[in-house]
């Protein structure tokens, strides 16, 4: 089944512990993206990769890192978590060879909260 | 900077109406505009993704249109049912290489 996968899907976590999100997609897309959502402010896009070893700020970046080694796995690290970013996170991919070009299909979401 | 607004932010209607949501945008230098459905504690679901060329999208009782000039779309929703109960959210990326922008969604409820 084709899909957008996140690990894990809950995770409460306390201030300045390293944490990471992972997320995969089995359809060999080129283009990966990571979400967060925040009630009042919506879905706002964190960082982006157009390939293997690129990756772009989105409008949030702020305390977060990416990496994007093999095309299906983009990983988002928390180095120093904290609670301003307990929010839900959605990792999403998109087949187009041209970036956002096409559809983008969305993983289930991760609830991260940060004590 | 490109801002994306959706009216109305929640909409309640009776089952079996024709109902249109807006997403308006600032910056009409867009790539494509898409639509999407997200059920509560879900995952975002593509509805429709209209090209900057195109002006509409059609699938099953969905059209989506486009004005780029005006910086506006619609989603116009045929006969609503119960299951068409969801936040609807519209997204815009400038170039296909830029950041997405998205709206804030409006919260639809079809009473049976």
């Amino acid at each position: 089944e084709a899909q957008v996968t996140q690990n894990p899907r809950y995770l409460i976590t306390v201030t300045g512990k390293k944490l990471t999100v992972t997320c995969s997609q089995n359809m060999n897309h080129e283009y990966m993206s990571w979400y967060r959502q925040d009630p009042g402010l919506g879905l706002r896009q964190i960082y982006y990769s157009m390939n293997v070893e690129v990756t772009d700020k989105g409008d949030v970046p702020e305390g977060y890192k990416v990496s994007r080694k093999e095309k299906r796995n983009f990983p988002l690290i928390l180095e120093s978590p904290s609670p301003n970013q307990t929010s839900l996170y959605f990792c999403a991919s998109s087949p187009g060879v041209a970036g956002v070009s096409d559809t983008q299909y969305f993983g289930p979401g991760t609830r991260l909260t940060v004590l | 900077k490109q801002e994306v607004t959706q009216i109305p932010a929640a909409l309640s209607v009776p089952e079996g109406e024709n109902l249109v949501l807006n997403c308006s945008f600032t910056d009409s230098a867009i790539y494509n505009l898409q639509w999407f459905r997200q059920d509560p504690g879900k995952g975002l679901t593509s509805l429709l993704l209209i090209q900057s060329s195109q002006r509409e999208q059609t699938s099953g009782r969905l059209n989506a249109s486009l004005d780029k000039s005006s910086g506006r779309s619609t989603l116009y929703i045929a006969a609503s049912q119960p299951g068409d109960s969801a936040t609807y959210l519209c997204a815009v990326p400038k170039t296909s290489y830029d950041k997405v922008i998205f709206g804030p969604g409006t919260s639809l409820s079809v009473i049976p």
